[in-house]
């Protein structure tokens, strides 16, 4: 199985303000997505995050708003910009295992947005 | 598009067995993923399902049946810490679709 965390582990900013969370992995990993739980809810997926080249996004999601960085096959980073209230939720980073029959997620980032 | 359905909420009684239903309608099916997640914390892997049949786990098994868009995972002897809620996720291409979870209740 794969190790994952992600720092900060939880974080309470100011609206306009933005946000880098961390996602370092264990072991070189092909996939690796991003994930929101808003609450009370279950998990969407916001993007998937390649490395070398551009994150792909899901309908709602832009690269603006969550800009991806994935410089090597064991981190990845997502920003959270200019947030607003409506972005306070728990956001994870996850990774699928090799043969694709598991996928792991890291312990997440709890962020709230006064 | 997706949809995925599972019931809201269920309770058990400890040492009892306990069966969550997910049934799903993709435009495309590629595995079925059981999750657990406790309050608060991260969701943790419990099973994978590609082909149809039973897959057993220790006091968790599941099933699949492709042709009815249809899974289930089954919790035996029940224990207080498997209250929780349970993901059912179906994989489209590479990606993961999340049903809304069931919040499981085991009371003594």
């Amino acid at each position: 199985s794969a190790v994952i965390s992600q720092k900060p582990s939880r974080d309470i900013c100011q609206r306009g303000t933005s946000l880098t969370i961390q996602c370092q992995v264990d072991s070189q990993v092909t996939m690796m997505f991003w994930y929101r739980q808003q609450p009370g809810q279950s998990l969407t997926l916001i993007a998937t995050a390649n490395q070398g080249s551009e994150a792909t996004y899901e309908s709602g999601f832009v690269i603006d708003k969550f800009p991806i960085s994935r410089p090597n096959l064991t981190f990845s980073t997502l920003t959270v910009s200019n947030m607003s209230p409506e972005d306070s939720s728990i956001y994870l980073c996850s990774v699928r295992g090799r043969g694709g029959d598991t996928q792991y997620f890291g312990p997440g980032t709890r962020l709230t947005v006064l | 598009g997706q949809n995925i359905d599972q019931p809201t909420e269920m309770t058990a009684t400890e040492g009892a067995i306990v069966q969550i239903n997910c049934t799903y309608q993709t435009s495309g099916f590629n595995g079925l993923f059981w999750y657990q997640q406790h309050a608060g914390e991260a969701p943790t892997f419990l099973s994978y399902n590609v082909l149809d049949g039973l897959e057993e786990k220790g006091r968790f098994s599941s099933f699949l049946s492709r042709s009815k868009g249809y899974s289930y995972l089954l919790l035996k002897e029940l224990q207080m810490k498997d209250s929780a809620s349970y993901l059912c996720a179906v994989v489209n291409d590479y990606k993961l679709s999340f049903g809304a979870g069931t919040t499981v209740t085991v009371r003594a």
